[in-house]
């Protein structure tokens, strides 16, 4: 069964940096796209940044360029975003998913993690 | 590039609804990969269809991605109760980026 657990979320000041983490299992981890995606409160979803199986290549949504920075770790399971200079509105719910076959973006979700920015 | 989806819908059980979903850069094609999720409250959102048509493995029958003129769509064929939610479109902009719509909120009623 595919799993992806999320931690990391914390409230924290303006300017300050945080990392989540996304613990994946289930499925052979090296074989897939990984993205994250956020959710403000009460809003709709927001496409942040993916990563290519081999961690070869990393892309972002332009409001994250050049604070938020996605990584992962093969031998680990682990996916990983690291936020720098958060700013108010980065608040939200943040979810690490799974993708599927190609153009199959977000097949698998995790529960998400809540970041605080205030 | 702005994806816009009806803000939302009402369709009686048993019914019949389309949700589309659009682009501001110009029309939708093959090439924008249409996905389509479904979110409950309190819950993650769960996938459904991606690359226009093609259904996950857990996406009931009732549901179908096509595209509809310039827009992708999502039509909902014999509404259930449980199908109240709300549904996002997301669209490959191209350059490994993408772009989620602003969801639509499908009321059973």
């Amino acid at each position: 069964e595919v799993q992806l657990v999320e931690s990391g979320g914390d409230l924290v000041q303006p300017g300050r940096s945080l990392r989540l983490s996304c613990a994946a299992s289930g499925f052979t981890f090296s074989d897939y796209w990984m993205t994250w995606v956020r959710q403000s409160p009460g809003k709709g979803l927001e496409w942040v940044a993916n990563i290519r199986p081999d961690g070869s290549g990393t892309y972002y949504v332009d409001s994250v360029k050049g604070r938020f920075t996605i990584s992962r770790d093969n031998a680990k399971n682990s996916l990983y975003l690291q936020l720098n200079s958060l700013r108010a509105e980065d608040t939200a719910v943040y979810y690490c998913a799974r993708g599927g076959n190609a153009f199959d973006e977000a097949q698998y979700w995790g529960q998400g993690t809540l970041v605080t920015v205030s | 590039t702005v994806v816009t989806q009806e803000p939302s819908l009402t369709v009686s059980p048993g019914g019949t609804v389309t949700l589309t979903c659009a682009s501001s850069t110009g029309s939708v094609t093959g090439g924008h990969h249409p996905n389509w999720f479904q979110q409950k409250p309190g819950q993650a959102p769960r996938a459904l269809i991606y690359s226009t048509s093609n259904k996950e493995s857990w996406t009931p029958a009732r549901f179908s991605g096509f595209l509809l003129g310039d827009k992708a769509a999502l039509t909902l064929s014999g509404v259930q109760p449980e199908d109240e939610a709300e549904y996002f479109c997301l669209l490959y902009c191209g350059d490994d980026f993408w772009v989620f719509g602003g969801g639509t909120k499908l009321t059973v009623l």
